[in-house]
């Protein structure tokens, strides 16, 4: 199993403004996920983080609106930039260690509300 | 490329009756399969998961789920439906293509509601 910390919790946030949002895992996982869930929606996949190499973006999205960072095998940080009202979503943090048969370990999320 | 359809964004139930949530799924290599479920302003549970073992999977709080092959479907069961069974259900095919393992390609989500 794993246990997913990530911070904040929630936070209101000035369109315009940038916020990063901090994932650690108590075990070591070869790649990490981001996640948004937009009001009422589903989840849609983000990026995917290896250590020691740049995030895989998914189409639709960009490294310019969404830079990662994976400096170690437990820690990734997925920053907002330039926000506007069309970014407040639930942000998520993923891991599917190596055992778990592709089940994949969410953290609690980040509810980004922009005003 | 994997892909999931949930059939029905919004259940309603009565207290007591069977609970039905139905997922269908596309794949070009045997799936994995998952229910999760998202209370309100909580975080993914894994309700149950199928990895190609048996083919009626037990997952927690009664739930269970059957994936049939034939008709592409991992529909979501729980014979008896309790008010603390309202939530958002989620089904997900795991993309096990290249190295992307632990990836999730998820459903659009089902609400579902329980009347007293």
């Amino acid at each position: 199993s794993a246990v997913i910390s990530q911070k904040p919790s929630r936070d209101i946030c000035q369109r315009g403004t940038s916020l990063t949002i901090q994932c650690q895992v108590d075990s070591q996982v070869t790649m990490m996920f981001w996640y948004r869930q937009q009001p009422g929606q589903s989840l849609t996949l983000i990026a995917t983080a290896n250590q020691g190499s740049e995030a895989t973006y998914e189409s639709g999205f960009v490294i310019d609106k969404f830079p990662i960072s994976r400096p170690n095998l437990t820690f990734s940080t997925l920053t907002v930039s330039n926000m506007s009202p069309e970014d407040s979503s639930i942000y998520l943090c993923s891991v599917a260690p190596p055992r778990e048969a592709g089940r994949a370990f969410f953290g609690q999320g980040t509810r980004l509300t922009v005003v | 490329a994997q892909s999931v359809t949930q059939l029905g964004s919004h259940v309603s139930v009565s207290e007591g009756a069977l609970v039905l949530l139905r997922c269908n799924y596309s794949s070009s290599v045997p799936p994995y399969l998952f229910w999760y479920v998202q209370y309100p302003n909580q975080g993914l549970q894994l309700l149950l998961k199928y990895t190609s073992a048996a083919t009626l999977v037990k997952g927690i709080n009664g739930f269970e789920a059957e994936f049939k092959k034939s008709e592409t479907s991992f529909h979501l069961t729980k014979p008896s439906a309790h008010m603390s069974d309202a939530a958002e259900y989620f089904c997900a095919v795991s993309d096990l293509s290249g190295n992307q393992g632990g990836k999730l390609i998820f459903g659009q989500g089902t609400e579902l509601s329980v009347k007293p």
